[in-house]
Parts: C-alpha cells; structure tokens; sequence
C-alpha cells in the first residue's frame, strides 16, 4: 500500500518565522501519528505525537495538527529558530501491534 | 545511560562480503526494529522483533537476516552484500510493539557503503 507522504521535500524559511511541514496519509485506520526530527549525522528523535481521537496537540514551540477527513498531519514550528534545521518525518500506526510506517521526510533549512 | 547503541558507525564493503552490524539497547524495552534510510525514500523497515525469541519481516527484508540474541541485543546480518545494500542502518526500540504511545528511540546509525 501507499505509505505516509509528505508534500514537499525542502522547505526554506527565515529565523523567526512560523514553519509549516504537511503530511498526507493513506489508512483511514491509522490510529497514531508522530512527528521525528533528525539533525545530520543522527538519528531520528521523537518531537511530538497525536492520536486520532485528537485534532491538535501542542508542545513547546511545536503543534501538530490532524484532519482526519482529509487524511493529513501537519507540523508547525512557531518562530523558527536555525537549531530546527533538520530532516523531520512523519510516522503513522497503520495497526495496533505492528510497527510504525515513515514518510519520506521534509528538510527544514533556516537562514539568519 | 546509552539508548540505544550501534555498531560500527561506518563500513566498506566489497560486493559478496558478509557482515553483521550490532545493536544493544539499555533501556529494557522489548521491541526491536531495523530500519534503513536512502536518500528520498525516508525510513524503511526491514525487520523488527516484537519481543524476545521472534523476529518479523517488514517492508524491505530481502538480503538481509536478523537475530534477537537476547532482550538486549538485535542483530542484522547481510550475507552476500550488493552496491543495492548500500544505506545509512537504524536500529531502533520501543517497550512493547508499536502502538498509540509507543515512541521508537533510534541509534546513531551505521553507514555501509558496498562496492
């Protein structure tokens, strides 16, 4: 089946500004979704995860959005700092007991 | 406290060569997964084990073989490598399988070029 995309694969931004990073996915059945950060040379970490029974969740400086209707997650970094320059993907639970499936990622690149 | 940690971190190998890459978490977590990353594919997975003493193929399995060598530990092993086998290698755990409030925690990676 199709896995979890993202809609563009580069996003530029300037310091300061609010970052937007979009996720389609393709289970209706999904049933959780997490957001990864990974900075080059690394591994991915966890940023920020949201369950289908939710439309929103907020963290520190991030939110992720969900819209079931539509199958999409989305990503806001407010006031993006040049820390936050990294790959970010997004993960979704397809079934319970299986492992998580990840989009092809975003890069995050912030200039001063 | 480690995480999760990998073995070795960079790798040349010649078409046909065997190898094995490590991974040991400390974290007593009992699921554990081997993902690889090429450039615009994002993560893949090739094989996990739910917990110890069974393994599962996942998306990309073919020429490659695991072993869950104890709770801690994970192995992937490729037999015959091919310059197709050429990636950057996760290795990542969780409590239990995945599921709503389960967070994979990842490795640093191993990069494996094959000739």
């Amino acid at each position: 089946g199709e896995s979890v995309g993202l809609h563009l694969p580069t996003l530029s931004v300037q310091e300061g500004d609010n970052s937007i990073i979009n996720c389609a996915y393709s289970n209706s059945a999904s049933d959780y979704f997490i957001w990864y950060k990974q900075e080059s040379g690394k591994g991915p970490q966890f940023i920020i995860d949201i369950r289908s029974n939710m439309d929103k969740r907020q963290g520190q400086r991030v939110t992720v959005l969900l819209n079931k209707t539509v199958k999409h997650l989305s990503l806001q970094i407010a006031a993006t700092q040049p820390g936050d320059s990294a790959v970010y993907f997004c993960a979704e639970n397809r079934q319970a007991g299986t492992a998580l499936i990840f989009g092809k990622g975003t890069t995050l690149s912030v200039s001063s | 406290n480690a995480g999760v940690t990998q073995t070795p971190k960079f790798q040349v190998l010649k078409t046909g060569q065997s190898m094995t890459l490590q991974c040991a978490q400390d974290m007593n977590h009992n699921s554990m997964y081997w993902y690889r990353q090429d450039p615009g594919m994002g993560l893949r997975l090739i094989y996990y084990s739910a917990s110890e003493g069974t393994t599962d193929k996942g998306e990309v399995p073919n020429g490659y073989n695991v072993s869950r060598l104890n709770k801690r530990e994970f192995s992937l092993r490729l037999e015959s490598a091919a310059p197709s086998q050429t990636s950057v290698y996760f290795c990542a755990s969780t409590r239990r399988l995945t599921g709503i409030g389960e967070k994979l925690f990842f490795g640093s990676g191993t990069q494996l070029s094959v000739l």
